[in-house]
């Protein structure tokens, strides 16, 4: 079952400003990830941030959580052609008796230009 | 280099013809998984497995069989593959705890006609 869901879908900035990407999810979490998928590549893990967290700062990325509304946001700062990608959040819910392992959402593409 | 290795990257096959996609991991990793990634879907969980010869259901595992024989190996057979289960595979592993995230392979593009 999908339980992270990104917002927005597609997201295209000017190289050098800043990219807003929203994701919320359904029940209780370990933890929350962000990876980063160049197209038809594998997942690039980014950032992880627990349950007991409410902001992680890694490089350029910014990542915040809100537990009382079960949603985050990864911040990257001065974007880069390079930053071309899709950005998933996954959540962690081990133990909550579903299926371990990470849940996806549809992902965020967001496209640098030039 | 610490990696998830996964093989082949490209695959054609037709119905019903039994095929493996191998998965292997060097980081002496409990967890191993398979996700497929569809286009509207994302990604979906197939199979895991929390250690040696112990495996689970994902969200989507019908048509999949997996075994865990090894803990660097996590093999994915489709018996009996059949053109809804083309699709992108990875294979993915994590530390039992995941704290630091899961290292994903590099994908599996798998084509049944």
């Amino acid at each position: 079952s999908q339980q992270g869901e990104e917002d927005p879908q597609a997201l295209s900035i000017q190289e050098g400003e800043n990219a807003t990407m929203n994701c919320s999810y359904k029940t209780s979490i370990n933890n929350l990830q962000w990876y980063r998928q160049n197209s038809g590549r594998g997942l690039v893990h980014l950032i992880l941030i627990r349950s007991n967290e409410r902001e992680k700062h890694s490089g350029r990325l910014r990542v915040t959580l809100d537990t009382s509304k079960k949603s985050s946001s990864l911040l990257i700062t001065a974007s880069r052609a390079a930053d071309t990608a899709s950005y998933f959040c996954a959540t962690d819910a081990r133990g909550g008796g579903g299926a371990d392992g990470l849940t996806f959402g549809k992902g965020t593409h967001l496209i640098i230009q030039p | 280099e610490a990696q998830v290795t996964q093989n082949p990257r490209y695959l054609i096959t037709v119905t019903g013809k039994k095929l493996t996609v191998t998965c292997s991991q060097n980081m002496n990793h409990e967890y191993m998984s398979w996700y497929r990634q569809d286009p509207g879907l994302g990604l979906r969980q197939i199979y895991y497995s929390m250690n040696v010869e112990v495996t689970d259901k994902g969200d989507v595992p019908e048509g999949y069989k997996v075994s865990r024989k090894e803990k660097r190996n996590f093999p994915l057979i489709l018996e009996s593959p059949s053109p809804n289960q083309t699709s992108l595979y990875f294979c993915a592993s994590s530390l039992s705890d995941n704290v630091y995230g899961y290292t994903f392979g590099s994908g599996t593009r798998l084509t049944v006609v």
